[in-house]
């Protein structure tokens, strides 16, 4: 099985700052690699897939980057509605793992 | 807009059984993979089971032989049939579009399942 390992697991952060998130796979899955954001007691929102893809509808102050076994989630200028849990995936191979998810918290 | 709702959560003693639905708009269910995920309470997101448009069948190593997932398409319903219940299944489960090669959009608001006795 694939192991997806997210660090860090929470950061505190200020409205505008600059936050990034780094997900590393235990073995090379190319840019198979999804990210999600959820909101206390909220099901999961897809934000990027394929690594760096844009879901249709997220802000773009949201990118990702990486390929292979290191990928990052970036957030431009933290907006409030902006601190929630985020959680990286694989697709490379069954069975589908998650990263562990990182809380971004205010400071 | 593509919406798919869960049901049939609840209470069950470890060792039953319980079968979740997902109704589906449109023809989500016939013509899209779908999949379950879990959330157990304070935990993190934990993938369950895909069935893709052909039929084709997918579990997570815990849910292996005790959990089925199958669709009606002239319902648009998605199935997890939940057999030899255990604690550790105890979770919110959440049924989700899902686009090839596996990534889940939408969500469903999620069924709660507690496995207690």
């Amino acid at each position: 099985d694939i192991q997806m390992t997210q660090s860090p697991s929470s950061v505190s952060a200020s409205v505008g700052d600059r936050v990034t998130i780094t997900c590393r796979a235990s073995q090379v899955i190319s840019s198979w690699l999804a990210w999600y954001q959820q909101k206390p007691g909220k099901a999961p929102k897809l934000l990027i897939y394929d690594a760096s893809n844009l879901q249709s509808g997220v802000p773009s102050r949201f990118s990702g980057s990486g390929s292979g076994t290191n990928f990052t989630l970036t957030i431009t200028s933290l907006q409030p509605e902006d601190f929630a849990a985020y959680y990286c995936q694989q697709a490379n191979s069954f069975p589908l793992t998650f990263g562990g998810g990182t809380k971004v918290e205010i400071k | 807009e593509v919406q798919v709702v869960e049901s049939g959560g609840g209470l069950v003693q470890p060792g039953g059984s319980l079968r979740l639905s997902c109704a589906a708009s449109a023809s989500t269910v016939s013509s899209n993979y779908m999949s379950w995920v879990r959330q157990a309470p304070g935990k993190g997101l934990e993938w369950v089971s895909l069935i893709y448009s052909a039929g084709s069948t997918y579990y997570a190593d815990s849910v292996k032989g005790r959990f089925t997932i199958s669709r009606d398409t002239s319902k648009n319903t998605l199935y997890l049939q939940m057999n030899s219940l255990r604690t550790e299944d105890t979770a919110l489960y959440y049924c989700a579009g899902t686009r090839s090669p596996g990534w889940f959009d939408p969500w469903g608001q999620g069924t709660l399942v507690i496995v207690s006795s």
